[in-house]
């Protein structure tokens, strides 16, 4: 079964640094997205991507943050001076077709720790 | 603006007996989707099902059942006959029309069940 996949599983950077999280989505999939889940807490929805723009974005989701598909494979979430309350699991998604009703498939996560 | 509640923070079951594990959701929408995503230790996300608004009939797979009632705005997840492998933290997520595809999860309920 096709799935979405992230990389790296787990990625330890130093505060104030820059971070790219890689995710590969389904490859037949037209929506993307990135959630968040704080060690403990609910996921929580940072952006969606579309047609190669963003479609809808949270309010965590600030100037630091931007998104990118630089190939026809990729996605990617650049956090560009990560703070230390960036740290958690970050969550990639991807859902096909049109209309509200296709599920997002998640892929493992990418656990991101700053110190 | 949507909401899930998944009053029940933890359960802890023996293994064998049955769990429902409960969600309520609010929504102005007529039209909408409602998910559950089971996150066993490992920390991935794994879809389990999708139910749309108009449908309000049960669904039984495996051991996994699902009660959508409209009328009191809730989506409970039973597990009969549970097992060691069912451990994992359960999320109930909506989708609706006015949140383009940006799920909105609950909190999450962390089911235990025990040898």
């Amino acid at each position: 079964e096709p799935e979405v996949t992230q990389t790296p599983s787990h990625q330890v950077t130093q505060m104030g640094q820059e971070v790219i999280l890689r995710c590969v989505p389904i490859s037949n999939h037209l929506y993307f997205y990135w959630y968040r889940q704080i060690l403990g807490q609910k996921v929580e929805f940072l952006v969606s991507f579309y047609n190669n723009e963003i479609s809808e974005k949270s309010e965590i989701f600030d100037d630091q943050f931007s998104v990118e598909r630089p190939d026809g494979s990729n996605f990617t979430l650049k956090i560009r001076s990560t703070k230390l309350e960036d740290s958690a699991m970050y969550f990639c998604a991807s859902s096909g077709g049109l209309g509200n009703n296709q599920p997002q498939h998640f892929g493992d996560g990418t656990r991101l720790s700053i110190l | 603006a949507q909401k899930v509640t998944q009053a029940q923070t933890e359960i802890s079951v023996v293994e064998k007996e049955d769990v429902t594990l409960d969600c309520v959701y609010e929504t102005r929408d007529t039209t909408y989707y409602l998910f559950w995503y089971k996150q066993p230790p490992s920390g991935e996300l794994v879809f389990l099902i999708r139910r749309n608004s108009f449908d309000e009939q049960n669904e039984i797979s495996g051991r996994y059942s699902w009660n959508f009632q409209k009328s009191t705005s809730s989506f409970n997840f039973t597990i009969t006959a549970s097992q060691v492998v069912d451990s994992a933290v359960y999320f109930c997520a909506l989708l609706d029309s006015g949140s383009a595809r940006q799920l909105t999860f609950g909190s999450g309920t962390q089911l235990t069940v025990l040898p």
